[in-house]
């Protein structure tokens, strides 16, 4: 079990230019979620998918586009890379039934860097 | 609007000393509740949860929480710090409400003393 995994570990972009960050979970889990952490501001939802086929918006999505490829993937795409975009990345998932609800589990983090 | 606070952005202590970070949460229904713990360059990484049930929960590494309604909060405890303790730690509500989101504090930075 791999758990959840992230690609790449480190990006440098330039202003305008584009990328996909990949996220894929190896534990059947039906949520999987984006987040961006800078310092000080703990960690906040760019965006989720509750289940396979559905995304939503989360905190703080502008500049930001997301695919859930199937249940294992999850990918976050910036069109036009910002230098305010700069900061780690993680992706996680969660399992969850009807009324119950289980911790998030988290990939190691992208570290995006856009000059 | 729910929310989480902890109020303590850095803590700094002596390693052995006693431990205790505070955590406030903002939400209407009954709260699901979690600490993680964070060290440099590092994921999360789950220290324990509360659903129900007992108000105070155990978790890896000696670490403890307990859950209070009535002040809606949930601190984690540990009695002796150990210097690889070193580390960020987040507390986190999960919405029930249907949504399935998660809403974290700000974190708390904690610092070991030799």
């Amino acid at each position: 079990n791999a758990g959840v995994t992230q690609t790449p570990k480190f990006q440098v972009l330039k202003t305008g230019q584009s990328m996909t960050l990949q996220c894929a979970q190896d534990m059947n889990h039906n949520s999987m979620y984006w987040y961006r952490q800078d310092p000080g501001m703990g960690l906040r939802l760019i965006y989720y998918s509750a289940s396979e086929g559905t995304t939503d918006k989360g905190e703080v999505p502008n500049g930001y586009n997301v695919s859930r490829l199937n249940k294992r993937e999850f990918s976050l795409r910036l069109e036009s890379a910002a230098p305010s975009q700069t900061s780690v990345y993680f992706c996680a998932s969660s399992y969850w039934t009807s009324g119950t609800y289980n911790e998030q589990f988290f990939g190691p983090g992208t570290r995006l860097t856009v000059l | 609007a729910q929310s989480v606070t902890q109020p303590d952005i850095h803590i700094t202590v002596s390693e052995g000393a006693s431990l205790e970070l505070r955590c406030n949460y903002s939400y209407g229904a009954t709260p699901y509740l979690f600490w993680y713990v964070q060290s440099p360059g590092q994921g999360l990484q789950l220290l324990l949860k509360y659903f129900s049930g007992d108000t105070l929960v155990q978790g890896i590494k000696g670490f403890e929480a307990e859950f209070k309604r009535s002040q809606s909060s949930f601190n984690l405890r540990k009695p002796s710090v150990h210097w690889s303790d070193a580390a960020e730690y987040f507390c986190a509500v999960v919405l029930t409400s249907g949504t399935y989101k998660y809403i974290f504090g700000t974190g708390t930075r904690l610092k070991v003393l030799a």
